[in-house]
């Protein structure tokens, strides 16, 4: 069953811990995506990985770091120095740049 | 800067009616053109996709208009069912190339039973 996996569906911080986003693909996909979901805000891209050991920031990579070890795998690390971390994370890959597969998401909330 | 344009923010319509989303773009090197379908909780879905050397494209109830001339593509929801009260997302991109996909920033559909 192809797809992709996004752990945990919920995630709660406290204030000044780093916390990290699992998302996991068996589609063979060369390019991975993050997005960061707000109310009214649409998608907004944090980071992309086009091919493995590699990644690039996107619009609001401020407070986030990212590897990409494996092609199944594009880790998120959402640090302390990111503000207002609160917000639904988005995981997605693609074979080019076409069509994006989106996983499930992770809702992280800053207690 | 916003280079994919969507409106309205929101919508609603009543059951069997239709819901239109539209949506404008900047980049003529654009060449795909897709939308997107999300429910409260869920990842975005491939709804429907067009490619510029087409006006329309149809799929069952969901409909894409394409304008190449005005730079606009529009998502058309025939006999709309409050199954499909959703945030849709329309995208644009470069086929095959390095670009990255710029969405619109969404529209909120609900129908009404």
């Amino acid at each position: 069953d192809g797809g992709i996996t996004q752990s945990p569906k919920y995630l709660f911080r406290k204030e000044g811990q780093n916390v990290t986003l699992s998302c996991e693909q068996n589609l063979n996909h060369d390019a991975m995506y993050w997005y960061r979901q707000d109310p009214g805000q649409g998608l907004r891209l944090i980071y992309y990985s086009q091919i493995v050991n590699d990644f690039q920031k996107g619009d609001i990579a401020e407070g986030y770091s990212v590897s990409r070890e494996k092609k199944e795998s594009f880790p998120l690390t959402v640090t302390s120095a990111q503000k207002n971390p609160t917000a639904f994370y988005l995981c997605a890959s693609s074979s080019n740049t076409d069509t994006q597969y989106f996983g499930p998401g992770t809702r992280l909330t800053v207690l | 800067q916003q280079q994919v344009k969507q409106s309205p923010q929101s919508l609603i319509v009543q059951k069997g009616g239709i819901s239109i989303i539209n949506c404008a773009y900047e980049n003529t090197a654009f060449d795909y053109f897709p939308w997107y379908q999300q429910f409260p909780g869920k990842g975005p879905a491939l709804l429907i996709a067009i490619r510029p050397d087409v006006s329309e494209k149809k799929e069952g109830r969901f409909t894409i208009s394409f304008n190449k001339s005005a730079k606009q593509f529009s998502l058309h929801i025939m006999d709309s069912q409050p199954g499909d009260s959703a945030t849709y997302f329309c995208a644009a991109s470069i086929e095959g190339g390095s670009y990255i996909p710029t969405f619109g920033r969404g529209t909120s559909l609900i129908v009404h039973p």
